[in-house]
């Protein structure tokens, strides 16, 4: 089975402060993906990363960073948290699959549910 | 664009009886689609998904997907509800004519199965 797994489930910041979020898998999969999840707006993508050391826009960038240096382990950063930025955060990945044999399903980690004070 | 739309909030359903969550979508070419499960305080977990081939989708737990290209459809049902069903459900899509691999999530539908 694939597991995907995140260093926090529950996170309290203050505002301003820089905040990590770790996540890690162990499936060998290419492709990673950070989302957030808000009452009534569902999931929605921050960043992903299709190889090491590459990384994507999603649909709300703004605020955060990414960084992936190892292929199992893709970090969502906070540079400077805010109060806006309290939601519960979601890392999921993917095989890449080759052409006529893609899969897409993604696999998620159990979330971190961080509170910016 | 690719969108979701997941018409119901919440369904409600009495344990035993039939239940169906509704999901339509909008891509340009063929889609990818999908729908997972998270229960309280979790991750999304797969439930099944449609690629091509039968429109009938078989998944975990005795779930089903039915695909309707023409309606541009793909509900979610059950035959026969149980209380451990009660969760929040998502469908999610991607267009075969995407670049990459991301997928677009639906706002969700919160299921509840009553006694």
């Amino acid at each position: 089975d694939v597991k995907v797994t995140q260093s926090s489930r529950y996170l309290v910041k203050r505002t301003g402060e820089k905040v990590f979020l770790e996540c890690v898998q162990d499936m060998d999969h290419e492709n990673m993906f950070w989302y957030r999840q808000d009452p009534g707006l569902g999931l929605r993508l921050i960043y992903f990363s299709y190889d090491v050391k590459m990384k994507e826009k999603g649909d709300i960038p703004e605020g955060y960073s990414v960084s992936r240096e190892k292929k199992e382990r893709f970090s969502l950063i906070l540079e400077s948290a805010s109060t806006n930025q309290t939601s519960m955060y979601l890392c999921a990945s993917s095989l890449r699959g080759t052409a006529g044999k893609r899969t897409d399903t993604q696999y998620f980690g159990p979330g971190t549910r961080l509170t910016v004070l | 664009a690719q969108s979701v739309a997941q018409p119901e909030d919440q369904v409600n359903v009495a344990e035993g009886n039939p239940l169906t969550v509704k999901c339509t979508y909008s891509v340009s070419g063929n889609p990818y689609l999908f729908w997972y499960v998270q229960y309280p305080n979790r991750g999304l977990q797969f439930l099944l998904k449609y690629i091509t081939g039968d429109n009938l989708v078989k998944g975990s737990y005795g779930f089903e997907a039915e695909f309707n290209k023409s309606q541009t459809s793909f509900h979610l049902k059950k035959p026969s509800a149980l209380v451990s069903d009660s969760a929040l459900y998502f469908c999610a899509v991607r267009g075969m004519n995407t670049g990459f691999q991301k997928l677009v999530f639906g706002t969700g539908t919160r299921l509840l199965v009553s006694p």
